[in-house]
């Protein structure tokens, strides 16, 4: 059963608006939540976190919310970049430690076009 | 700059070879690495969790025999996918947290492919 959820496996946007990517999580002692970007052939590599206290965390062109009574968080960038295609992954920890494993979603396609 | 090192890179193996996988914290000291696993237009799918000076600790439908963990120093955990398959060709990626309350680390990951 999937802890983490992405339904969504692609999305295409024009350079200069904005993505939108949504996540969706069923586990509630998940208190940490980031996203990641991700190349073929490369690790993931970290974005943005957000934690269960706060509803949005903001990062220059990247911003997460967080809906914590919907389990429901996104990721906005504004504004979209071609650089920003790539696959992106939320994922969650949990469990009251800082050292505990993290959950990845399925990933999102996100393809900017020039 | 990377926090976290993997290698090889990529690797091909005959079935039935062992083969390691080293991850290695670059300028600091990880007492826990996790190792992920990624089929082609998949999730990372958390494989275990290597504990510096102790037992690896397997998530669910992870093999221990098959995949042999050793977290032998504060800076190195090592992946041996042991008597490999083809069905053991993915890319696996290791991770490490650098410090208390920072995100997860991943190094670039290894493709291995058993012919």
């Amino acid at each position: 059963d999937q802890q983490v959820k992405q339904n969504s496996p692609s999305l295409s946007v024009q350079e200069g608006r904005i993505s939108i990517l949504n996540c969706d999580y069923t586990n509630s002692m998940f208190d940490y939540f980031l996203w990641y970007k991700k190349y073929p052939a490369e690790g993931p590599t970290f974005l943005i976190s957000i934690s269960s206290i706060k509803d949005k965390n903001e990062d220059g062109r990247f911003t997460v919310f967080l809906n914590k009574s919907a389990k429901h968080l996104s990721l906005h960038i504004v504004p979209s970049q071609p650089g920003d295609s790539a696959v992106y992954f939320c994922a969650a920890s949990g469990g009251g430690t800082s050292y505990d494993k993290v959950i990845f979603g399925p990933g999102t396609s996100l393809s900017v076009i020039p | 700059g990377a926090v976290v090192s993997q290698h090889p890179s990529r690797v091909i193996c005959k079935s039935g070879t062992s083969v390691k996988i080293e991850c290695r914290s670059l300028d600091f000291q990880a007492t826990t690495m996790f190792w992920y696993r990624q089929f082609p237009k998949q999730s990372l799918m958390l494989m275990a969790t290597s504990n510096e000076g102790s037992k690896a600790t397997y998530e669910q439908g992870v093999e221990k025999d098959k995949f042999l963990i050793n977290h032998a120093s504060l800076t190195l955990s090592t992946l041996t996918v042991t008597s490999a398959h083809p069905e053991d060709s993915s890319f696996y990626i290791c991770s490490a947290y650098r410090q208390l309350n920072s995100p997860l680390h991943f190094g670039n990951g290894t493709r291995l492919t058993v012919t």
